[in-house]
């Protein structure tokens, strides 16, 4: 089965300091989506991707984040600006269609550590 | 808004014996999905099961089968057969039928399957 690629799969970096999460979608895929995962909270929906541009983000999603998609394989996920609370799993996912059999694929996540 | 409730955030069960996982959700719309996704200790997510909210049939997948009760907004999976591999967090998950189709995810099950 095709596999949804992150790296790294841990990030450790320091309160302030930018991380980018790397990701590297099913080939023919078009919508792409980041999530994170507070230990012992909900799974969160951060942002979804499609045709180059954001379709929705949530109110986590502000200003201290971005997504980018430089080279048409990688789809990225920038903080700017590292909080304690940043710290998650950060799940990317790709789907290729909408339509309603279409399965979304998840990678294995990069767990961010900031101290 | 919509929400999902899972009520039963640990679970044991036997070896080979059945368990039911419940999850309630609450939305105004009329067309959307259901999702279950089990994440094991490596923290992949992954699809167990799929139900469509138009679909009167309870979705299957081998062990794995679903009683949704649309009226009751109730959405449980009911595991047969139990294996120790089927020890993990599962989680209930929501989208809406439109062009995003984000997850809005409850908060998960710990299952432990014992020997």
């Amino acid at each position: 089965e095709p596999e949804v690629t992150q790296t790294p799969s841990h990030q450790v970096t320091q309160m302030g300091q930018e991380v980018i999460l790397r990701c590297v979608p099913i080939s023919n895929h078009l919508y792409f989506y980041w999530y994170r995962q507070i230990l012992g909270q909900k799974v969160e929906f951060l942002v979804s991707f499609y045709n180059n541009e954001i379709s929705e983000k949530s109110e986590i999603f502000d200003d201290q984040f971005s997504v980018e998609r430089p080279d048409g394989s990688n789809f990225t996920l920038k903080i700017r600006s590292t909080k304690l609370e940043d710290s998650a799993m950060y799940f990317c996912a790709s789907r290729r269609l909408m339509a309603t059999n279409e399965k979304l694929f998840f990678g294995s996540g990069t767990q961010l550590s900031v101290l | 808004a919509q929400t999902v409730t899972q009520s039963q955030p640990e679970m044991s069960v036997q070896e080979a014996e059945t368990v039911t996982l419940s999850c309630t959700y609450d939305t105004s719309e009329n067309n959307y999905y259901l999702f279950w996704y089990k994440q094991p200790p490596s923290r992949q997510m992954i699809l167990v099961i799929r139900q469509e909210a138009y679909k009167q049939q309870n979705a299957t997948e081998n062990r794995f089968s679903v009683n949704f009760q649309k009226a009751a907004k109730s959405f449980s999976l009911k595991i047969s057969d139990s294996q120790l591999g089927d020890t993990a967090m599962y989680f209930c998950a929501f989208s809406h039928a439109g062009n995003n189709r984000k997850l809005i995810w409850g908060l998960g099950t710990s299952l432990a399957v014992n020997p």
